[in-house]
């Protein structure tokens, strides 16, 4: 089946716009979490969708958002980017239930760098 | 809340030989845990799971884990690396709690394989 796919691959914007980035789940799971990865802080989570609610959220200022649409797409979008943005932007998704005992599969990332 | 150590941002070793990567969690809640591969411009591929059960865990590509609760620890361990096996590696921790996807993430082991 196809995994996790996220678009674009690679992105590069000019510091204050705004940019979206899109994760599309393998089919059948309902849970896509988002997480930064950057040299000095590592990889950190964003934020957790589930069934179009959020549902887990880390330490991000509000600047970064997302959503998921009801076929469990999702998108995550960043306003007024700063430099510090700059960083591969990794997509999970899961079924969503842990009593299934499921795990994350992870999209190739999207590479973003604000110039 | 949770954390990860990582002991070694880096670790060298003869190609054949084997090799252990240590992790070190900290939590207050019961956890599952995770070994993490990433291969240069890709995302992460999971190697491992400890989720309930037998301590000692096997995973794809011949690596193998033990959670021991007492020292907190899922060290990572393979008898013989190969080149292939370049590559960074992640510790990850989930609470058990229904709902909760988010992974915590060690800083990441960079395994390098000399010929």
């Amino acid at each position: 089946k196809a995994g996790v796919t996220q678009t674009p691959r690679y992105l590069i914007k000019t510091r204050g716009q705004q940019v979206t980035l899109s994760c599309s789940p393998i089919s059948g799971h309902r849970s896509v979490s988002w997480y930064q990865q950057t040299p000095g802080q590592g990889l950190q989570f964003l934020f957790e969708y589930f069934s179009e609610t959020q549902r887990n959220k880390g330490n991000f200022p509000g600047r970064f958002s997302g959503r998921q649409f009801s076929n469990s797409r999702s998108e995550m979008n960043v306003s007024t980017l700063e430099l510090g943005d700059s960083a591969l932007y990794l997509c999970a998704s899961s079924l969503g239930d842990r009593w299934l005992n499921t795990e994350a599969f992870f999209g190739q990332g999207t590479r973003l760098t604000v110039v | 809340a949770q954390s990860v150590t990582q002991l070694d941002s880096q670790v060298p070793v003869f190609e054949e030989a084997p090799v252990e990567l240590r992790c070190n969690y900290s939590s207050s809640v019961s956890v599952y845990l995770f070994w993490y591969v990433q291969y240069p411009n890709q995302g992460l591929q999971l190697l491992l799971k400890y989720l309930s059960g037998s301590t000692l865990v096997k995973g794809i590509n011949g690596f193998e884990a033990e959670f021991n609760k007492s020292q907190t620890s899922f060290h990572l361990r393979k008898p013989s690396v190969h080149i292939s096996d370049t590559a960074e590696y992640f510790c990850a921790v989930s609470d058990q709690s229904f709902g909760n996807e988010k992974l915590t993430f060690g800083t990441g082991t960079r395994l390098t394989i000399i010929p």
